[in-house]
Parts: structure tokens; C-alpha cells; sequence
């Protein structure tokens, strides 16, 4: 079965910290990756997928298939960098959403 | 703020009502969304649409109820037989079912007493 799984719930870092948000996917075909966010008041929205391969707002995720997972990284946190992030699988008919994670960069 | 609009943002019903919460898009999307958000469970798809007068279960249809007879539009019905309707309700869309960008809505929020 699909499955998208983010282990961490809260993440708590100060700024100028490095950060990584982890997602570990289930899916025995070949898959399409995504990362949501969703700031303060705002909808909920696209911040980068696995096939670009580009950095968006320093943030970049890699594919690891071997490790199936698609880790969200940036090395130095900034303070608007906190919101909730949501890693999705795509398969072939649907997308599925991982339970987020809620990032707090700390001044 | 357009492109995608959620009505009302917040609703209140008593149990055993029927509520139909209001998506609506001018975005000239073929594909459409629903979602149900509860926390520590992330985003799980409620139906969704790929084109007009069409429209297919997603994991948890249980309960819900949608149509699809405009493009602009895709409401979704909370009937009684939900158990927990009480939710943060997403619509979302893109151009197309194959698109990999969707557009989120505002959300409603249903508190069902």
C-alpha cells in the first residue's frame, strides 16, 4: 500500500540552524514526490517536487529510492521558514499526504 | 485571493443535518479535490474529480456525497451517516488529473454538535 510518513510532528530549530524535515514513502512503483507548505493564514501550497531537482527558497529534497526517502533540507533556517510541511506521494490515481510536520525557526 | 474559493470558512451544524460545503474554481481547472485535514493525520482524499459530470471515491468517501455539473464547481455533501464530521474540509484543483500542481482552497472548518 501507499504510504507517506513524516516521523516528526514538531520541529523546533534557531536560526542560521540547518534543518531537515524527513518523509520515508511506500510505493512499489516509481514515484513522483512533492513537498507542501503551509504558512500562517495562508493555503496551503506546491514548494518543490523531486523532478525539478531545484532549490526553492534554499530549501532542496533529494529521492533516495534505496532509503525511500525525500528528506526536505535547507542549511540555514530563517524565522519565516516556520509553517507546517507536508510531504506527498503521487501515484497513479491519487495524491497521498503525510501527517506534516510543523517547523518553528526560533530567533 | 481568488482562483479557488471555500464557503462558509467556518460552519456549524447539529448531528443528523446534512451540510453541503461550497468549492468553487475560475481557474478553468478539468480536475477537483476534496480533502479532509484532522490534525496528526495530514491531508486524506475524501473524492475527486478528473472532468466534468465525473467524479470517483477517494480513501474515505464513507458519509460524503459530491457532484460535479459545472467545471467551476464541486460541492461536497456531509450527510448524517459520517460518523466524525467534525474536520477541516480542503478543496483543491489543477488543470488537469495528470497535472502534479493542485491549488488549495481556504478550507471550512465543520463542527458538528
Amino acid at each position: 500500500a501507499q504510504r507517506v510518513t513524516q516521523p516528526e510532528k514538531l520541529l523546533s530549530v534557531f536560526k542560521g540552524a540547518p534543518v531537515e524535515l524527513k518523509c520515508n514513502y511506500s510505493y512499489s512503483g516509481s514515484p513522483e514526490l512533492f513537498w507542501y507548505v503551509q504558512y500562517s493564514r495562508q493555503r496551503l501550497q506546491l514548494l518543490l517536487r523531486h523532478i525539478s531537482r531545484e532549490s526553492i527558497k534554499g530549501f532542496t529534497a533529494d529521492l533516495n529510492k534505496g532509503e525511500t526517502s525525500f528528506h526536505l533540507k535547507k542549511p540555514f533556517a530563517q524565522e519565516e521558514d516556520s509553517a507546517m510541511y507536508y510531504c506527498a506521494l503521487r501515484t497513479g490515481n491519487d495524491m497521498r499526504f503525510g501527517a506534516g510536520t510543523r517547523l518553528t525557526v526560533k530567533p | 485571493d481568488g482562483g479557488i474559493t471555500q464557503s462558509p470558512k467556518y460552519l456549524f451544524r447539529k448531528e443528523g443535518q446534512n451540510v453541503t460545503l461550497s468549492c468553487e474554481q475560475n481557474l478553468n481547472h478539468d480536475a477537483m479535490y476534496w480533502y479532509r485535514q484532522d490534525p496528526g493525520q495530514g491531508l486524506r482524499l475524501i473524492y475527486y474529480s478528473q472532468i466534468v459530470n465525473d467524479f470517483q471515491k477517494g480513501d474515505i468517501a464513507e458519509g460524503y456525497s459530491v457532484s460535479r455539473e459545472k467545471k467551476e464547481s464541486f460541492p461536497l455533501t456531509v450527510t448524517s451517516a459520517q460518523k466524525n464530521p467534525t474536520a477541516f474540509y480542503l478543496c483543491a484543483s489543477s488543470p488537469s488529473y495528470r497535472s502534479y500542481e493542485q491549488y488549495f482552497g481556504p478550507g471550512t472548518r465543520l463542527t458538528v454538535t
